[in-house]
């Protein structure tokens, strides 16, 4: 069974880079899309955006110019990588698996493991 | 691309029926997944492909979907199922995971 651990500073400065990382530990085979989402204080489930398995990625077009995700097999590690993070990027951090099912001719697809979280505070 | 909107709140007393709602135009070319959030805690797939249930979740927990809106309905709810819902789709036009703005769910 995957499990996965997040890990990085709880505090960076504004106009810095948050870099996290979240270690997968359990079968890292069979991988589909590793995903990062985060709730900032007050506020719902935001997509931050997914490497996949092959090393592709896809971000949300509203954080795309300061985001980067990596992946690492053979560390079992992924990574994010925020670029001159405001004030309201104060959030909790999640690492997610986002799992593809194939139905007939279709794709189907959920997040079926997370992380438990891990708090990133931008304050000087 | 989808917006999905949800209520804010729902409050219902233990025993009864909760029912969450999330609509979105052409929600019905998508499949919807639900997940929970109690206070402190990762969230948590209770519902995906529009009905499934993972092993784990009660059969308390269902969904459905009808037009341009999914429910999450919640039968007989406890103490326990208070927390932040949120639907969530991906989009495949753009291969986006969009969530919902999530609801509330107390318990009286």
């Amino acid at each position: 069974q995957v499990q996965l651990q997040e890990s990085g500073p709880g505090l960076v400065k504004p106009s810095e880079t948050l870099s996290l990382l979240c270690s997968v530990s359990g079968d890292f085979l069979y991988t589909d899309y590793w995903t990062w989402i985060r709730r900032p204080p007050g506020k719902g489930l935001e997509w931050i955006g997914y490497v996949h398995d092959s090393g592709s990625t896809k971000y949300n077009p509203s954080l795309k110019s300061r985001v980067t995700m990596s992946v690492d097999k053979s560390k079992s590690q992924f990574s994010l990588n925020l670029r001159s993070v405001i004030a309201a990027d104060t959030a909790i951090y999640y690492c997610a698996r986002v799992t593809e099912v194939g139905i007939l001719n279709s794709y189907y697809y959920y997040v079926d493991v997370w992380g438990k979280g891990t708090s990133v505070t931008v304050s000087s | 691309s989808f917006v999905l909107t949800q209520p804010p709140s729902v409050a219902v007393a233990p025993g009864e029926t909760a029912r969450i709602t999330c609509e979105g135009d052409n929600l019905g070319t998508a499949v919807l997944n639900w997940y929970q959030q109690r206070p402190g805690r990762a969230p948590r797939v209770v519902i995906y492909f529009d009905r499934d249930r993972p092993s784990g979740i009660p059969e308390r927990f269902s969904g459905s979907t009808s037009a341009n809106t999914g429910t999450l309905t919640i039968n007989r709810v406890e103490a326990g199922d208070e927390a932040d819902y949120y639907c969530q789709v991906w989009d495949d036009s753009s291969d986006e995971l969009v969530f919902g703005g999530g609801t509330k769910l107390t318990v009286l």
